[in-house]
C-alpha cells in the first residue's frame, strides 16, 4: 500500500503563473487535507475535502486559491497567479480513521 | 474557532537534558495526536491519546492527555541528537477535522 503521494516534489514558477499541486491519498483514504507551511512555522490548515465536496476551506485565502478531490484522480491544490509570498511547502495529509498519513510535500518557490 | 496552541515555540537544550512542550486547545477534543517532522521532512505520526488522563510511553518519550481532554504535552527524557525535529499536536473534534498546533523546534545541542 502506497503511501500519500505528492507531485512535483518541486515546482518553480514566476509571479502570475498558475501552480497546480497535485496529492493522491492513501488507498481507500477518502479524506484529503491540505497544509501550507512557511520557512520556520508551523503547519497552517488550508482545506479539508472528501470525494467531490470541500467539507472545510476556512484556512483558504479566499481569492487565488482552489482546491478540489474528484470522483477519480488526485486531489489539485491550484494556485492562480502565484506571488512570492505562496512560496512554501504544501503538505496534504490523508486519512480514513483516526491518524493521518502526511504526503511528502510539495515545495513551491515563486521567483 | 478551534485553536490549539502549542509552548514554546523553540527550545534549545543540551544533550541529555530533558525536554518538554505544551498543547493547550480552546475546546474539547475527542482524541490527540503527536507529530515529529524532520528538518526537511514531513510529519509523522507519533501517538494518538483518547482518554482522559492517558499516559502512554514510547521510549524515552511520555505523552500525556489532560483530565479536561483539552491539553497534552510531550516529555522527552534524556534528549539525544537524533530528537532534533518540530514536534506538532493535533487535535481531532467529533468530526474528522485536525487541528494543529503551532508546533515547537527542537534543538539539541551535542
Amino acid at each position: 500500500n502506497a503511501g500519500v503521494m505528492q507531485n512535483p516534489r518541486h515546482l518553480v514558477r514566476r509571479r502570475g503563473q498558475e501552480a497546480r499541486l497535485r496529492c493522491s491519498p492513501m488507498k481507500g483514504h477518502s479524506h484529503v487535507y491540505w497544509y501550507r507551511q512557511l520557512p520556520e512555522e508551523g503547519l497552517k490548515f488550508m482545506v479539508y475535502l472528501q470525494k467531490e465536496n470541500i467539507i472545510d476551506e476556512s484556512g483558504m485565502p479566499k481569492e487565488r486559491f482552489s482546491a478540489e478531490f474528484p470522483k477519480e484522480g488526485p486531489s489539485i491544490l491550484r494556485i492562480q497567479q502565484v506571488v512570492r509570498g505562496d512560496s512554501a511547502a504544501y503538505f496534504c495529509a490523508s486519512s480514513h480513521g483516526p491518524r493521518g498519513f502526511f504526503g511528502p510535500g510539495t515545495r513551491l518557490t515563486v521567483l | 474557532g478551534q485553536q490549539v496552541m502549542q509552548i514554546p515555540q523553540y527550545q534549545h537544550v543540551q544533550e541529555g537534558e530533558d525536554f518538554t512542550t505544551y498543547c493547550n486547545s480552546s475546546t474539547t477534543l475527542s482524541n490527540i495526536q503527536w507529530y515529529k517532522q524532520r528538518p526537511g521532512g514531513h510529519p509523522v505520526f507519533l501517538i494518538q491519546l483518547v482518554k482522559s488522563g492517558e499516559v502512554k510511553k514510547q521510549k524515552r518519550l511520555t505523552f500525556q492527555f489532560g483530565e479536561a481532554k483539552k491539553n497534552s504535552s510531550l516529555h522527552i527524557t534524556a534528549t539525544q541528537t537524533t530528537d532534533v525535529g518540530t514536534y506538532f499536536c493535533a487535535g481531532r473534534d467529533t468530526g474528522n477535522q485536525f487541528y494543529f498546533g503551532t508546533g515547537t523546534s527542537l534543538t539539541v545541542i551535542p
